[in-house]
């Protein structure tokens, strides 16, 4: 079953709204999260380091003010779209590293968040 | 400098045959992993296979075997007996230095379409 997992699974919006993803780590307790974006057929590109009870990490390029990132807990972190565009469509994934884990696969994805402002 | 490079945007293969997907990684520092994932079009990612920097032997899980070739800094992931399902996208990535931190690379992917 599913370790991380992601909510909503899709999600519509106007422009101009703020929607909020979360991330939820089930069985273990994630000290840092990733959130990535991804456009159709192109890769995943890493927008932030979600921190617990510190700020997140932002990658260059990345608006902080408008990707707005929360880590209150040890199982939880929010990506909230801020004034969401047409341009902000796309879909959102997350990933969470287990710290319980000494080597290999380190790290869960969850489901991945559908985007669509229209 | 792309750290991830996939060259090869869709493979095709019949079923019940083996295919290889091609990745060469950049990257100066002596400890670092390497991952395979699956993307269907549901868009999860599914975590396939895994070779550590210090890995002395070549990873294997099921029908999925890692092609490590460190000197040549490639990680290509074969696919034996392919199966309809095996249809998706592939993504090669990479996490350097400390492997529990977690930040991954992740190349363009390759679509692959299983032929019955």
């Amino acid at each position: 079953g599913a370790v991380v997992s992601q909510h909503p699974s899709w999600v519509i919006c106007k422009s101009g709204t703020s929607v909020k993803i979360e991330c939820r780590s089930l069985d273990f307790q994630a000290t840092t999260m990733f959130w990535y974006r991804q456009f159709p057929k192109q890769s995943l590109m890493l927008m932030a380091t979600s921190n617990e009870g510190s700020k997140a990490t932002y990658e260059q390029g990345v608006e902080k003010d408008k990707f707005l990132i929360n880590h209150a807990s040890l199982t939880l972190s929010t990506l909230t779209v801020t004034s969401a565009h047409p341009e902000d469509s796309s879909f959102y994934i997350c990933s969470a590293r287990d710290p319980g884990r000494a080597s290999g696969n380190t790290i869960y994805f969850g489901e991945g968040s559908w985007l669509t402002v229209v | 400098a792309q750290k991830i490079t996939q060259t090869q945007p869709g493979m095709f293969v019949q079923e019940k045959e083996a295919v290889t997907l091609d990745c060469t990684y950049d990257t100066s520092d002596p400890s670092y992993g390497l991952f395979w994932y699956k993307q269907p079009s549901s868009g999860e990612m599914i975590f396939l296979i895994y070779q550590g920097s210090y890995d002395q032997q070549n990873a294997t899980e099921g029908r999925y075997s890692l092609n490590f070739q460190k000197a040549r800094k490639s990680a290509n992931l074969v696919i034996s007996a392919s199966q309809l399902g095996d249809s998706a996208m592939y993504f090669c990535a990479m996490r350097e230095g400390d492997t529990n931190a977690g930040k991954s690379t992740f190349g363009d992917g390759t679509t692959l379409t299983v032929k019955p």
